[in-house]
């Protein structure tokens, strides 16, 4: 079945880095454009960044922008997001998603993983 | 990059319905059919329930529908059930090639 897995997260001192991995399997992964969002404690849905099937187009969030950068494999069947300069306002559960065919929705979400910036 | 605006919460009993209202700017909702629904209950991911303003997608209950006018979508649940209470979220495509989501609604089914 369609699905995605993501992996990577975990506990980052302010000023760190760490890299997001997202696995996709069930469909054509290079057909389609991918995203993350993030999901702050007991706050709403912030979306974060997408990237195109072949990689061609980026675009991120002000808050994120010059920081984060999104990247796939499609030969791996594997999404990423590279994230340096941690701040504590970046602490979330990040969700890799897959994007509808027309750009109109994320329609396949994974669980999520963790993130936490603290000292 | 503002977030659309969503009510903190929404409530009703078994068998009734309740509107969730979502409203953007002429650059978001106003501007693209790209309006989403998610439904979230606690501790899951979201789940697509309404794309393009007002489409199911497979699996989804005819319970769930949607709508748009000017700036602002909605998303009508009717005849509630308990299993409907979740966080819910709209989103939509923006001019700026980006996404926007709302604030979260919390619906309570008393």
């Amino acid at each position: 079945q369609v699905q995605l897995v993501e992996s990577g997260g975990g506990l980052v001192k302010p000023g760190g880095s760490l890299r997001l991995s997202c696995a996709a399997s069930g469909f054509t992964f290079s057909d389609y454009y991918m995203s993350w969002i993030r999901q702050a404690p007991g706050k709403g849905l912030e979306w974060v960044s997408y990237i195109s099937s072949s990689s061609s187009y980026t675009n991120y969030a002000d808050s994120v922008k010059g920081r984060f950068t999104i990247s796939r494999d499609n030969a791996k069947n594997s999404l990423y997001l590279q994230m340096n300069s941690l701040r504590a306002e970046d602490t979330a559960v990040y969700y890799c998603a897959r994007v509808g065919q027309w750009l109109t929705d994320m329609d396949v979400w994974g669980k999520g993983t963790t993130v936490t910036v603290s000292s | 990059q503002s977030a659309l605006t969503q009510p903190p919460s929404v409530s009703g009993s078994p068998g009734q319905s309740v509107t969730i209202s979502c409203t953007g700017t002429s650059s978001d909702v106003g501007s693209y059919n790209r309006v989403s629904w998610y439904q979230q209950p606690p501790g899951t991911a979201p789940k697509l329930m309404i794309y393009e303003v007002s489409n199911r997608p497979s699996g989804v209950p005819d319970r769930f529908s949607g709508s748009k006018s000017g700036n602002t979508a909605s998303l009508t649940i009717s005849g509630l059930q308990a299993e409907d209470e979740a966080d819910y979220y709209c989103s939509s495509y923006t001019s700026s090639s980006t996404w926007v989501f709302g604030g979260g609604t919390k619906l309570t089914v008393l």
